[in-house]
């Protein structure tokens, strides 16, 4: 199993510019977390799907910030247009929803995102 | 508003002292509390949980402790070893599968040699 798969693991960008960062879950987890991470605020959850489904987007920071998973393999989150705000490490982390007990992530290696 | 608050931004141990790592959280219904490490340039992975209704779990070097009254957990690392640097995130949820799980800012571990 390869694990959570993001890419790009760099991204430099200028202010204005979309950027679009990609996530593919572990095989037979069907719940997704968009997390970003900062020196000010830690791990913020940003948006989250249970099969497919957005659960809670109220972490999404603004209208610039959208999520999208279109099948069960593939999650996109797009920033456009983008700011040096924005500038952080983007974690997709993906979990296997069991009934019972503690929910355990498996987290990507990150997307880090510089906007100049 | 932070549900789950982790205080001291970094740490730093001797090599073969305890490490003790505090969390706070806010969130009554909170039923499950992890604990999650991470390296520079990797993504956390899962280090260890505790369900509410225990007070301690264990497993191996780690141990995590939980104390509902004062809503606080903490973890033990004995003996500490080099690579035990890090950073270190507490995290807490529900069982329900759609359950948000919240993580605190995290707390850097020096392990000194």
């Amino acid at each position: 199993d390869a694990g959570v798969i993001q890419s790009p693991r760099h991204e430099v960008t200028e202010m204005g510019q979309e950027v679009t960062l990609r996530c593919k879950p572990i095989s037979g987890h069907n719940s997704l977390f968009w997390y970003r991470q900062t020196m000010m605020r830690g791990l913020e959850l940003l948006i989250y799907f249970n099969n497919n489904v957005p659960i809670d987007d109220s972490g999404m920071p603004e209208d610039r910030f959208s999520a999208k998973m279109p099948n069960a393999s593939f999650s996109t989150l797009k920033i456009q247009p983008s700011e040096p705000r924005d500038s952080a490490v983007y974690f997709c982390a993906s979990m296997s929803g069991r009934p019972s007990g503690a929910n355990v992530l498996t987290f990507g290696a990150g997307s880090r995102l510089t906007v100049l | 508003d932070q549900q789950v608050k982790q205080n001291s931004p970094s740490l730093s141990v001797q090599e073969g002292r305890i490490s003790i790592l505090n969390c706070d959280y806010t969130n009554s219904m909170f039923d499950y509390f992890l604990w999650y490490k991470k390296y520079p340039a990797e993504g956390p992975t899962f280090l260890i949980s505790i369900s509410s209704i225990k007070d301690k779990n264990e497993d191996g070097r780690f141990t995590v402790f939980l104390n509902k009254s004062a809503k606080h957990l903490s973890l033990h690392i004995v003996p500490s070893q080099p690579g035990d640097s890090a950073v270190y995130f507490c995290a807490a949820s529900g069982t329900n599968r759609d359950d948000k799980i919240i993580f605190g800012k995290g707390t850097r571990l020096h392990i000194l040699p």
